[in-house]
């Protein structure tokens, strides 16, 4: 089956370095992948999405190109704020029932 | 405001105990569903129901009941609560159409405590 896998956390970020969160997937098909976030105490979010192979998501900062070839679509930031402290999840859709497969997701930790 | 929303936010309950979880979406989408995140932020797939009927019903133990009164509105009810069940529960909602799809909108989720 399907399957997402990101890689463990927590990540500890001073503020203005550089960000990257690996995702790898396994999935049959080509499969739309996304990003989401999760601040505390709150729902998560969609932060971005790619459809098609080498497509590039981006949204506040945040980049993801999907990488059909190493089945890869790792989360980059080129400089993080405090603001960004959250848990990253990875995701791709489920082409049998339209629902979403999430990773374990990653918490970012940015120190000032 | 457009969104989903769930009640209540937080839920401390005794073992044994019947509790109920409401969601409603009001972005008129066809598809909602329940996700349990666990304490290590795991989150699994528990029911999903489109336009009113049940299309995803992972193993869940069937103290759990999903009901779906119409589009918009996805209850879950949970029979003889155990510790275990404690976690936060999302609902999330979707629109698919052919040929599109943009992910979940989710709610802010219900922290459940069961002691």
């Amino acid at each position: 089956g399907n399957s997402v896998t990101q890689m463990e956390g927590p990540v500890t970020l001073s503020e203005e370095a550089f960000l990257t969160i690996n995702c790898t997937y396994t999935a049959t098909g080509y499969p739309s992948l996304f990003w989401y976030v999760q601040y505390p105490g709150e729902g998560l979010q969609l932060l971005l999405k790619a459809t098609k192979a080498d497509d590039k998501g981006s949204n506040k900062g945040f980049e993801a190109t999907y990488r059909k070839e190493t089945t890869s679509f790792h989360l980059e930031k080129g400089s993080v704020q405090v603001s960004d402290s959250a848990v990253y999840f990875c995701a791709l859709e489920d082409n049998a029932g339209n629902m979403l497969t999430f990773g374990g997701g990653t918490r970012l930790m940015v120190k000032p | 405001d457009t969104a989903v929303s769930q009640t209540p936010k937080y839920l401390v309950t005794q073992m044994g105990n019947d509790k109920s979880i409401k969601c409603e979406q009001n972005l008129g989408h066809d598809t909602m569903y329940w996700y349990k995140q666990d304490s290590k932020k795991f989150l699994k797939i528990m029911f999903s129901y489109n336009n009113k009927e049940l299309i995803i019903n992972e193993t869940v133990p069937n103290r759990f009941s999903p009901k779906s009164p119409d589009k918009a509105h996805l209850n879950l009810h949970i029979n003889s609560l155990e510790l275990g069940d404690s976690a936060v529960y999302f609902c999330a909602s979707s629109q698919i159409d052919r040929g599109f799809w943009d992910g979940y909108t989710f709610g802010s989720g219900t922290r459940l405590t069961v002691v």
